[in-house]
């Protein structure tokens, strides 16, 4: 099984600064790697999958890189919407199909 | 509108067993694989099984198999998961989602991802 870990646990940050979150995979997934976005009583929402390409309606702020087993999602000039948990997924050694534990960004 | 809707969910003594059901509308539910992933209150998210979209394959995660079975309708646009012997650790939210797929550019392999997401149902196993 693929283990995912995030980092850091939390991040408190101002609007209108930038985020980096970092995903690290046990073992090489390649680029099949997705991010999503949850907020506090909402279902998780996809942001990027393959490492880098943004889902359908993200906004250009969000940007994912990253390949082997070091992935990075880093959000430009942070939102009020874009507080909440972000998890990374890896997709190319299933099944299973594994999350990361999260990462939280919260406001400074 | 694209959407999924989970239903089901419930209170149940550990040992009891519960029925999730979820219905997708917007799109063709039958061309796509399917997913409950569960989120335990507080947690991150924990895939639980999948089912490919014509039913032929399915996988389950460890903690699941033998007690948990997916199944699915296509003619009804449903997706279930019969839910067997439940523990306390089995409390949570349970969300099914989309299984899709994109050819990586350039390559011969596919990316997956969950791009549909219901907005879940709470099962609590509790005496």
């Amino acid at each position: 099984e693929v283990v995912m870990t995030q980092s850091p646990v939390s991040l408190s940050v101002s609007p209108g600064e930038s985020a980096t979150l970092s995903c690290r995979a046990s073992q090489g997934i390649s680029d099949n790697l997705a991010w999503y976005q949850q907020k506090p009583g909402q279902a998780p929402r996809l942001l990027i999958y393959g490492a880098s390409t943004r889902a359908t309606g993200v906004p250009p702020r969000f940007s994912g890189s990253g390949s082997g087993t070091e992935f990075t999602l880093t959000i430009n000039s942070l939102q009020s919407e874009d507080f909440g948990f972000y998890y990374c997924q890896q997709y190319n050694n299933w099944p299973p199909v594994t999350f990361g534990p999260g990462t939280e960004v919260d406001m400074k | 509108q694209v959407g999924l809707v989970e239903s089901g969910g419930g209170v149940v003594q550990p040992g009891g067993s519960l029925r999730l059901s979820c219905e997708g509308s917007g799109f063709t539910f039958s061309i796509f694989g399917m997913n409950w992933v569960r989120q335990i209150p507080g947690k991150g998210l924990e895939w639980v099984a999948f089912i490919r979209y014509d039913g032929t394959i399915k996988y389950y995660a460890d903690s699941v198999r033998g007690r948990f079975t997916i199944s699915r309708d296509n003619s009804k646009n449903t997706l279930d998961l019969q839910m067997n012997s439940l523990r306390p650790e089995d409390t949570g939210r349970y969300y099914c989602a989309s299984h899709r797929r994109s050819l990586a550019p350039g390559f011969s392999y596919y990316y997956y991802y969950m791009d549909v997401w219901g907005k879940g149902t709470t099962v609590t196993v509790s005496s």
